[in-house]
């Protein structure tokens, strides 16, 4: 069975330093693993995906994650945080091979600090 | 702007009354869901349709009746509700069911 552990469940930066939001996954087939971000009073918006094409991801706002099949982590990560980075994230994985349902993380609640 | 629509955005009923959230699409997706979000927490699975058909039921309860009755809308009917039940219900599509998903801004729902 697919499952997701968000590591942190709220990381705090401030404008203009890195981003760094861990997430490990258990997947019993080659998974399809997403980040997706929600800012409040809206609904999740898809940051990137990966779906085995290549490790290194790029996704929208400038962020990125690196699928990493021997530690079975897929962590996000943007160079530089803005102010409006801040929102709630959460790493997905697809329930089973060929099969929809998405399995949630719990999320991690970023702020950025001025 | 969201290219999948929810409507109303917020929904004040009763616990008697009967009501119903509403999701467009115009992407030409085929699957669309439902999913309950309660505050800090992910989204909850709630409906799956495929192909306009109901695939997945994930035991709710059936004073939550899904529709699909065409590719491009998917309709959530709300009867006798329970406080409980107050959150954020979200409608997402995808392409096919393994696609990445598209969410709507949801409708914020709260029972009295």
């Amino acid at each position: 069975a697919q499952s997701v552990t968000q590591l942190d469940s709220h990381v705090s930066v401030s404008e203009g330093t890195p981003v760094l939001l861990r997430c490990n996954y258990s997947s019993s087939y080659s998974p399809s693993l997403f980040w997706y971000v929600q800012h409040p009073n809206k609904g999740l918006q898809l940051l990137l995906k990966y779906t085995s094409a290549a490790t290194l991801v790029k996704g929208i706002n400038g962020f990125e994650a690196e699928f990493k099949k021997s530690e079975t982590s897929f962590h996000l990560t943007k160079p530089s945080a803005h102010m409006s980075d801040a929102a709630e994230y959460f790493c997905v994985v697809s329930r089973d091979s060929g099969n929809t349902p998405l399995v949630f993380g719990k999320g991690t609640r970023l702020s950025v600090i001025a | 702007d969201t290219e999948v629509t929810q409507t109303p955005k917020h929904l004040v009923m009763g616990m008697t009354n009967k009501k119903s959230l509403k999701c467009e699409q115009h992407m030409g997706h085929r699957a669309m869901y439902w999913y309950k979000q309660k505050a800090k927490k992910p989204p909850e699975l709630m409906f799956v349709y495929s192909y306009e058909k109901l695939s997945i039921n994930e035991s709710v309860p059936s004073r939550f009746s899904p529709e699909c009755p065409n590719s491009s809308l998917l309709n959530l009917h709300l009867h006798a509700l329970q406080p409980e039940d107050s959150a954020l219900y979200l409608c997402a599509s995808s392409r096919l069911r393994d696609q990445p998903q598209h969410f709507g801004d949801g409708t914020r729902l709260s029972i009295l």
